[in-house]
């Protein structure tokens, strides 16, 4: 059973556009959300986590949006350069463990 | 720093058969993961050590799996014996803390295995 689902499987967006990805999960428990970057041949890297208790996260051109009422939370890449080309995945926990993790979105940015 | 180590990157082993992969974890991280990840999905979880005992193998198919962690320190997973469905990518984590005291779990490149 997956616990966090994850959208759009795939999209691909011009150089300087808004990348859009969306989770939605199910357990309230859930007090944990971060973001992975997975490029083609290598592990997962953090790159943005957020807590139920803020609404929204920046870090550089990256930003996690949540919405606790709707269960939901999206990642928003700002500016979308072809080195962001890469598998997006959401992920939630509770206290930190047991990582539950989206199905994953690639994202192509087109030169 | 040095990253998480997996070896080997590639395997390509016959149904029935055994395989082992072998990770080192960043020094000094307590916790250890072995993940699955089947192509098109997200990682799942199959293990977690903190130091040299186990946390979590709930999803650990112990009919056929196991893995072990000596010395708290590198950790092997084993198959055996192999089926059609276990073709995946194993990936390895570390973190520094234990389960409930906040972590950034830090990702090996993973061994990708083929069952044919």
């Amino acid at each position: 059973q997956q616990q966090v689902k994850q959208s759009p499987q795939s999209l691909i967006v011009q150089k300087g556009g808004i990348s859009i990805i969306n989770c939605a999960y199910e357990n309230t428990a859930f007090d944990y959300f971060p973001w992975y970057q997975q490029f083609p041949g290598k592990g997962p890297a953090l790159l943005i986590a957020i807590r139920p208790d803020v609404s929204e996260k920046k870090e550089g051109r990256f930003t996690i949006s949540f919405n606790k009422s709707a269960k939901q939370f999206s990642l928003h890449i700002m500016d979308s350069q072809p080195g962001d080309s890469a598998t997006y995945f959401c992920a939630a926990s509770i206290n930190d463990y047991k990582l539950s993790f989206g199905a994953g979105t690639t994202v192509t940015v087109r030169a | 720093e040095a990253g998480v180590a997996q070896s080997p990157r590639y395997k390509i082993i016959e149904k029935r058969q055994s395989v082992a992969f072998w990770c080192n974890p960043i020094s000094g991280h307590a916790t250890l993961y072995w993940y699955q990840q089947i192509l098109g999905q997200g990682p799942k979880l199959l293990i977690q050590f903190q130091n040299n005992g186990v946390v979590d193998d709930s999803q650990l198919p112990k009919d056929r799996f196991s893995a072990e962690r000596l010395k708290g320190v590198d950790s092997t997973l084993k198959i055996q014996p192999a089926k059609l469905e276990d073709s995946a990518v194993y990936l390895c984590a570390s973190s520094l803390r234990g389960a409930g005291q906040g972590y950034e779990q830090y990702f090996g490149p993973g061994t990708r295995l083929t069952v044919t």
